[in-house]
């Protein structure tokens, strides 16, 4: 079946406006991530949804970044004022469920450059 | 914070040498993965090996786990010029949230 998607793939915009980046799922996956890779951090992991519970956002960097999944599939991680060090590649993976034995399936990313 | 860290950070072979990359972490885990990235994008899953695992195969790669030492290897055996490609170990923190942790990565150069 289809992978992961993302959009945009690419996203440039000035420093102070929102992006909203979306991502779907594997059909069939509870478990929805969210992680950030740039070059100065590397790949960390900003959140996670599990079904429709509560997520867990230990990984946000602010609180200008937010995210939500409605009806327990596709997801939209948003940052409002963005900043030029929010410059980095979003990617969204999803697991068949919740659990640390799953593997996680990863899309292909949405490059984001704050000017 | 960078849970794990690979060693090398680049390395560079012949086509059809084998390649091992090596990644120590520092907190117990559930499991650790290896997986893949070509040209900063998408992250492909290798292979994942359990916490009570020491050794395990697919295909051309072989990882091995030592939960006493904290490390983990990757090797890749008759490399190909397709696997060229940025390498990342990553791991689940044993009671920790469920969002992997990754190291900063080996990146392999496969010279035809």
């Amino acid at each position: 079946g289809a992978g992961v998607s993302q959009s945009p793939s690419n996203k440039v915009t000035e420093k102070g406006k929102d992006v909203e980046l979306r991502c779907d799922p594997i059909s069939g996956h509870t478990a929805l991530y969210w992680y950030r890779q740039s070059l100065g951090q590397g790949l960390e992991f900003l959140i996670y949804f599990q079904g429709n519970s509560a997520p867990d956002k230990s990984g946000l960097p602010s609180d200008r970044f937010s995210a939500e999944r409605t009806g327990g599939s596709v997801s939209t991680l948003t940052i409002q004022r963005t900043q030029q060090e929010d410059s980095a590649v979003y990617l969204c993976a999803s697991s068949h469920n919740r659990g640390s034995q799953e593997t996680q399936y990863f899309g292909p990313g949405t490059r984001l450059l704050v000017l | 914070s960078q849970q794990g860290e690979e060693d090398p950070q680049a390395l560079s072979i012949q086509e059809g040498e084998n390649a091992t990359m090596n990644c120590s972490y520092k907190t117990s885990i559930n499991n650790l993965q290896w997986y893949r990235q070509n040209s900063g994008r998408g992250l492909v899953h290798l292979i994942l090996i359990r916490s009570n695992e020491r050794e395990k195969h697919s295909g051309r790669l072989r990882v091995t786990l030592d939960t006493s030492k904290k490390s983990s290897s990757l090797l890749i055996t008759a490399s190909r010029a397709a696997d060229t490609a940025s390498y990342f170990c990553a791991t689940v923190l044993r009671g920790g949230a469920d969002g992997l942790t990754f190291g900063k990565g080996t990146h392999l150069i496969i010279q035809p």
